[in-house]
């Protein structure tokens, strides 16, 4: 029944490791993105795809590569992990379309990532 | 870049006050929305607003969007303990990309029994 589902939930791992977070959106959205949260809590923006093709990419270090094999999916692979990219990534669908474009944001429960 | 600035980034009550959390920005939105999101989750819509000035209620919650559409607040009645979360606005832009959606920084409710 889980809308958005992200994998996994928490991650801990070394700096100079490769990780990927998986995500899966069983509404039938056509707009799928990245957030990353900070310690503040910051939720900023990291990609988003839209029928499988990437329409935002904000400034974020090419270790990070988004890749979407179709539209219920949506996973995010980080290279060479530095302590710095320590936060919660959060994976949210919308249906673009809907409601005016101004449909809101369905969110995963987040993965942890913890870079020792 | 369009920021949007929330206010207080703390707030801590005890249960039956009154309170309001700000939105602000320099820029024009067209649409903003408000999310809660509690400890382990991702964010759940509250609601949405559109038109300037605009206002709308969710039980005890009422929530505007500024005549300009630059800013929005959320008034909460009577606070509860289930009230606590931390909340956050997000704007879409009247220009550039429209899948994009901007958010503050949050503003982290504790109500007290």
């Amino acid at each position: 029944d889980t809308a958005v589902s992200q994998t996994p939930k928490y991650l801990v791992t070394q700096m100079g490791n490769d990780k990927s977070i998986k995500c899966e959106q069983n509404l039938g959205h056509d707009t799928m993105y990245w957030y990353k949260q900070d310690s503040k809590k910051f939720l900023k923006i990291m990609f988003s795809y839209n029928n499988k093709e990437l329409i935002i990419n904000e400034t974020v270090p090419n270790r990070f590569s988004p890749k979407s094999p179709d539209k219920a999916h949506l996973n995010l692979h980080i290279n060479s992990l530095e302590l710095g990219d320590s936060a919660v990534y959060f994976c949210a669908s919308r249906h673009y379309l809907d409601r005016g474009g101004n449909s809101p944001l369905h969110f995963g429960n987040g993965t942890r990532l913890t870079v020792t | 870049t369009q920021l949007l600035e929330q206010s207080p980034q703390f707030l801590s009550i005890q249960e039956g006050e009154n309170l309001t959390v700000y939105c602000n920005s320099s820029s024009v939105f067209s649409s903003l929305q408000w999310y809660r999101q509690e400890p382990g989750e991702g964010p759940v819509l509250l609601v949405t607003v559109v038109t300037g000035g605009e206002v709308k209620k969710l039980k005890r919650l009422t929530f505007q969007f500024g005549d300009a559409r630059k800013d929005s607040s959320l008034h909460i009645t009577a606070a509860q303990p289930g009230d606590t979360g931390l909340y956050l606005c997000a704007g879409k832009g009247s220009g550039g990309s429209n899948y994009k959606l901007t958010f503050g920084k949050g503003t982290l409710l504790t109500v007290n029994p």
